[in-house]
């Protein structure tokens, strides 16, 4: 069973200040993805990276930048955080099932629960 | 832009009664997932489907894929307590922005009261 763990589970931190949300995967596997939820807009795509240094972007990717210098860890970095940026976010990786990454089924954390005051 | 939409967007039914969760959209999808999430937890895959007209069944659900792969639903039947929870949808395809990735649905809570 492929392994993610997200670090940390809940945050608060203030408007303005930078805040890095961490994903670890125990597996090699080579997509991984940022999502939020958000009541009324469901699971929206942030950024996501299909290896070491590459990444792209989701459609949600503004205020937000990531990070993947190792195959196993994938950082999320609001680089300014806003209130509009309390969500839960969740991290998931590709089980690699299709040729095509964007068929195959996603394995997600268990999300981090952010909220900016 | 590729939209999912589900419906209902709640339900709230007694244990053992049977069900229907719809996923429409009007684009077409290379394949269709279903995903059940649970409070504090990440969504879980359930299925997925990539043949038009195909229907797959677990346990007490049944999947179906639209024959124009424009649209899915996913029937349960004698629900129980233990089906409570967030039933996501998500359909494999190219975006309104030009990639190709997973577009989700907003969800369907379900509450099965005992």
């Amino acid at each position: 069973d492929a392994g993610i763990t997200q670090s940390p589970r809940h945050k608060v931190t203030e408007t303005g200040t930078p805040v890095t949300l961490r994903c670890h995967q125990t597996e090699n596997h080579r997509y991984m993805y940022w999502y939020r939820q958000d009541p009324g807009h469901g699971l929206r795509l942030i950024h996501y990276s299909y290896g070491v240094k590459d990444t792209d972007k989701g459609e949600v990717s503004d205020g937000y930048s990531v990070s993947r210098s190792k195959t196993e860890d994938f950082l999320l970095t609001l680089e300014s955080a806003t209130s509009s940026q309390t969500s839960v976010y969740f991290c998931a990786i590709s089980l690699g099932q299709f040729r095509s990454s964007y068929n195959s089924p996603l394995h997600f954390g268990n999300g981090t629960r952010l909220t900016v005051t | 832009t590729q939209l999912l939409e589900q419906s209902p967007q709640f339900l709230s039914i007694q244990e053992g009664e049977n069900l229907t969760v719809y996923c429409n959209s009007s684009s077409v999808f290379s394949s269709l997932q279903w995903y059940r999430q649970e409070p504090g937890e990440g969504p879980v895959l359930l299925v997925t489907v990539v043949t038009g007209g195909e229907v797959k069944k677990l346990k007490r659900l049944t999947f179906q894929f639209g024959d124009a792969r424009k649209d899915s639903s996913l029937h349960i039947t004698a629900a129980q307590p233990g089906d409570t929870g967030l039933y996501l949808c998500a359909g494999g395809g190219r975006t309104g922005a030009g990639s190709y990735q997973l577009t989700f649905g907003k969800g369907t809570k379900l509450s099965v009261i005992p």
